[in-house]
């Protein structure tokens, strides 16, 4: 059975200080990881999958596959940044659907 | 595209009333998916439509919840009598292709309150 953990249901961190969004997943193969993020009474959108190896909006996140993990991290957070970030996992070659963890709100105080 | 569409954004409705959540996908998009977001658990998927076909509805949480998707541009989630216990926000969302490979898009979601 495939799950996602995101043991931080609420994270709080100032202006310009690190970020890291922890996830960590189970899954017998290889899995494709995503993280999602949902603005403030927004619609949730994809803000990036560990296949593309990119950087979006100062995020990054590595696929860990020793520590199952694949963390969200910025190294300066924005005010910007308050959000609700899920992270999400499917079944290799895509699958046919997207399991998503508990969610955590980062608060990004001034 | 306007995107994925869903009605009602809102709706309060008493204990035992038919509740009709519905969604336009994103034209072209052959997969369809409803999800159920509360705040002790999260995001959970209920079911998935492929063509028009449901693929895999083990997340329905009992038989009071019904879903359908008559074409490819209109699926109906139903709760049928509704319960306190529904209360939260519904996502449809729809993607071209599996989910997994490819980005699935998200309607703004149906916030629904049963009293």
């Amino acid at each position: 059975a495939q799950r996602v953990t995101q043991p931080e249901k609420l994270l709080s961190v100032f202006k310009g200080a690190p970020v890291e969004l922890k996830c960590n997943y189970s899954y017998s193969g290889s899995p494709e990881l995503f993280w999602y993020v949902q603005y403030s009474r927004q619609r949730l959108q994809l803000l990036l999958r560990h296949i593309s190896r990119e950087s979006i909006k100062g995020f990054t996140a590595d696929l860990n596959k020793g520590e199952t993990s694949f963390h969200l991290k910025k190294p300066f957070a924005q005010e910007e940044d308050s959000a609700m970030y899920y992270c999400a996992l499917s079944g290799p070659g895509g699958g046919n659907k997207l399991t998503f963890g508990t969610g955590t709100q980062l608060k990004v105080e001034l | 595209d306007a995107g994925v569409i869903q009605s009602p954004r809102h709706e309060v409705t008493e204990m035992g009333q038919e509740v009709t959540l519905r969604c336009k996908p994103i034209s072209g998009h052959d997969y369809l998916f409803w999800y159920r977001q509360t705040m002790m658990r999260g995001l959970e998927l209920l079911i998935y439509f492929n063509n028009n076909v449901p693929i895999d509805d083990s997340g329905m949480p009992e038989d009071r919840f019904s879903a359908k998707m008559p074409n490819a541009s209109f699926s109906t989630l139903k709760i049928q009598p509704s319960e306190p216990r529904d209360s939260a926000v519904y996502f449809c969302a729809s993607s071209f292709g599996a989910a997994g490979g490819n980005t699935i898009y998200f309607g703004e979601g149906s916030w629904l309150t049963v009293v």
